[in-house]
């Protein structure tokens, strides 16, 4: 098992430009996250999903956006990348069972720079 | 929403000394998780707790889900160079139909010196 994958690993961007970053799992998890993580601080959920077709916001979602059209995949996009969107994004996955959601396992990240 | 402060922020020790981080909330967990975070990778899961009170050991390392349910810590023990990194606690809490997000604390950055 690959586990979480992401793709790319690096990227820059200039401002406005549009890119997607692609999740994916072989662990057939219902729940996928995408995070961002800045220096010194945890990290912050952006969007996540409870299962295929669905998405939902999580804290920090402004200028993002997300779609789960496959069980194994999930997709983050920025329209018009800004220079407050340079970090490090992290997608993570868990599996879920009734009301108890097990632990997230996370994929190696990809770092963005937005110029 | 919740707050999870993580402490210390920063940690330099000698190899085979002993390790204690913790992480305080606001509120109540359900779930207490320790991640370990390499330069340049995604954190790996090192231990998930799922009762209050409960202590669970994984080798050299050993957390505890706090009995108020609000707090929890991690202890490392012999420390040794491979354990440099940073260290998120995590807390999660699940109701039915609930978000199910986890809640990171800011970390800690673990140095060892030879």
């Amino acid at each position: 098992n690959a586990g979480v994958t992401q793709t790319p690993k690096f990227r820059v961007l200039k401002t406005g430009q549009s890119m997607t970053l692609l999740c994916a799992q072989d662990m057939n998890h219902e729940y996928m996250y995408w995070y961002r993580q800045d220096p010194g601080m945890g990290l912050r959920l952006i969007h996540y999903s409870v299962g295929e077709g669905t998405t939902a916001k999580g804290e920090v979602p402004d200028g993002y956006n997300v779609s789960r059209l496959k069980k194994q995949n999930f997709l983050l996009g920025l329209e018009s990348a800004a220079p407050s969107q340079t970090s490090v994004y992290f997608c993570a996955s868990s599996f879920s069972s009734g009301s108890q959601t097990y632990e997230q396992y996370f994929g190696p990240g990809t770092r963005l720079t937005v110029t | 929403g919740q707050q999870l402060n993580q402490s210390p922020q920063s940690m330099f020790i000698q190899e085979g000394e002993d390790v204690s981080m913790n992480c305080t909330s606001s509120s109540i967990f359900n779930t207490w998780l320790w991640y370990k975070q390499d330069p340049g990778e995604g954190p790996v899961l090192l231990i998930a707790l799922y009762k209050a009170g409960e202590l669970t050991s994984n080798g050299r390392l050993t957390a505890q889900f706090g009995i108020t349910r609000k707090d929890s810590f991690l202890n490392i023990s012999a420390s040794i160079p491979s354990d440099v990194g940073i260290y998120f606690c995590a807390g999660q809490l699940w109701t039915s139909g609930s978000a199910r997000q986890l809640t990171f604390g800011s970390g800690t950055q673990l140095t060892v010196l030879p």
